[in-house]
């Protein structure tokens, strides 16, 4: 049973430049979430996918946009990179179980990121 | 909006010394809580959550937590910690929004 994926492990960029972070969730999981970890810090909240459309999204510019596919799996993609958008991404996926309150009862597992560096 | 608070940073205790992370939050409406664990080298993995019922909850490897709503806190403990449980702790919070709030994260340090 995979676990959450997320690929590539390591990614250096420089400014202006445009990313692609990918993230397969875990068998059986159908929600994504994506989260910023700067170093330091706890990870922030960037937005979630539940049915290919973004749920719910944290305070992040448009320049973070994402993608899910009809496979669940779900993509990340940041514009015009600043140096401050050097962190680790962290994808998490979950199992939707209902909407509201009941949809935050649903435990997220966690992949082991992606490192992004701008230079 | 929702946030969340760690007071410890960095926590050093030597084997056989309990444990005490705290954690307070502050969200108008109900909320669930969780902590996560990372340990070096590894990615986020649950250790323990509280959904509702009784607020004094178990988790792995010998954790518990304490949701006391009042004091909108759920500080983490362990009697007796091992060199094992070295490694960064965080709190993180729940609620309608469902954009889960971590906190920065408390390193526990624990000495041979």
């Amino acid at each position: 049973d995979a676990g959450v994926t997320q690929s590539p492990t390591h990614l250096i960029k420089t400014r202006g430049q445009q990313v692609t972070l990918r993230c397969s969730p875990k068998s059986g999981h159908d929600t994504v979430s994506w989260y910023q970890q700067a170093l330091g810090q706890g990870p922030q909240f960037i937005f979630q996918y539940y049915e290919e459309e973004e749920r719910q999204r944290g305070n992040f510019p448009d320049r973070f946009s994402g993608h899910q596919f009809p496979n669940y799996s779900s993509e990340l993609n940041v514009n015009a990179l600043l140096l401050g958008d050097s962190a680790l991404y962290l994808c998490a996926s979950s199992l939707v179980t209902g909407t509201g309150l009941r949809l935050a009862k649903n435990i997220q597992y966690f992949g082991a990121g992606t490192r992004l560096s701008v230079l | 909006a929702q946030s969340v608070s760690q007071h410890n940073h960095h926590v050093i205790l030597s084997e056989a010394a309990s444990l005490e992370l705290g954690c307070n939050y502050s969200y108008g409406g109900t909320v669930n809580l969780f902590w996560y664990v990372q340990y070096p080298g590894q990615h986020l993995q649950l250790l323990l959550k509280y959904f509702s019922g009784d607020p004094l909850v178990k988790g792995i490897k010998g954790f518990e937590a304490e949701f006391i709503k009042s004091k909108f806190s759920f500080n983490l403990r362990k009697p007796s910690v091992q060199w094992s449980d070295t490694a960064e702790y965080f709190c993180a919070v729940n609620g309608n929004n469902n954009d889960m709030r971590f906190g920065a994260g408390t390193r526990l340090t624990v000495k041979p």
